[in-house]
């Protein structure tokens, strides 16, 4: 099992450049998520999906937009990126929502200058 | 919406020192969980509590759920230098989690 795995791992940014960073998991969990990172301020999430075909946003979703069209790939999408946009993301999975453990994947760091 | 608040922010302790982080919901939380997170790397799960009231142990680490299921907190005895990074709490409520800012731990050997 490689778990949960991301891609890329770095990337930089022009400004109002687009991009999709990509995640999937192997472990047939319905549920996924989507966090950024910002230095000292813990977890945010962006969008969450329950399974295929079902998204909804979290507490920070301006600026991105996500699709779940098979159970393990969860891609996320920036569109005219932003210096504000720059944090690590992490993807993560869970089986059956909030009561069991989430399994995030290593996360990748994306600088927009 | 649910807001979950830690403390410290940061603590430094020699290696032997026990050290605490406490974390406070806005309201009643479902479960929590709490992760670890390693300088540079990704969030691991440690543990979860769901019951008002429950203790758990692993090895050194210890973790409690108040009564009112708003509180929780992670108590580290004797830290060793493998404990230096980030501890997480998160509190379950529909289908997400929410974080809090988290505690850096560092260990001075």
């Amino acid at each position: 099992n490689a778990g949960v795995t991301q891609t890329p791992k770095f990337r930089i940014l022009k400004i109002g450049q687009s991009m999709t960073l990509q995640c999937t998991q192997d472990m047939n969990h319905n549920y996924m998520y989507w966090y950024r990172q910002d230095p000292g301020m813990g977890l945010k999430l962006i969008y969450y999906s329950v399974g295929a075909g079902i998204t909804d946003k979290g507490e920070v979703p301006n600026g991105y937009n996500v699709s779940r069209s098979t159970t393990e790939d969860f891609p996320l999408r920036l569109e005219l990126a932003a210096p504000s946009q720059t944090s690590v993301y992490f993807c993560a999975s869970s089986s059956t929502g909030t009561v069991d453990e989430q399994y995030f994947g290593p996360g990748t760091r994306l600088t927009v200058t | 919406g649910q807001q979950v608040m830690q403390i410290p922010q940061y603590q430094h302790v020699q290696e032997g020192e026990d050290f605490t982080t406490y974390c406070n919901s806005s309201t009643t939380l479902s479960n929590i969980q709490w992760y670890k997170q390693r300088p540079g790397g990704h969030p691991v799960f440690l543990i979860q509590l769901v019951k008002s009231g429950e203790v758990k142990k692993q090895k050194r680490l210890t973790f409690q759920f108040g009564e009112a299921k708003k509180n929780s907190s992670l108590h580290i005895t004797a830290t060793q230098t493998t404990d230096v990074g980030t501890y997480f709490c998160a509190g379950g409520g529909n289908y997400k989690l929410t974080f809090g800012k988290g505690t850096l731990l560092t260990v001075n050997p």
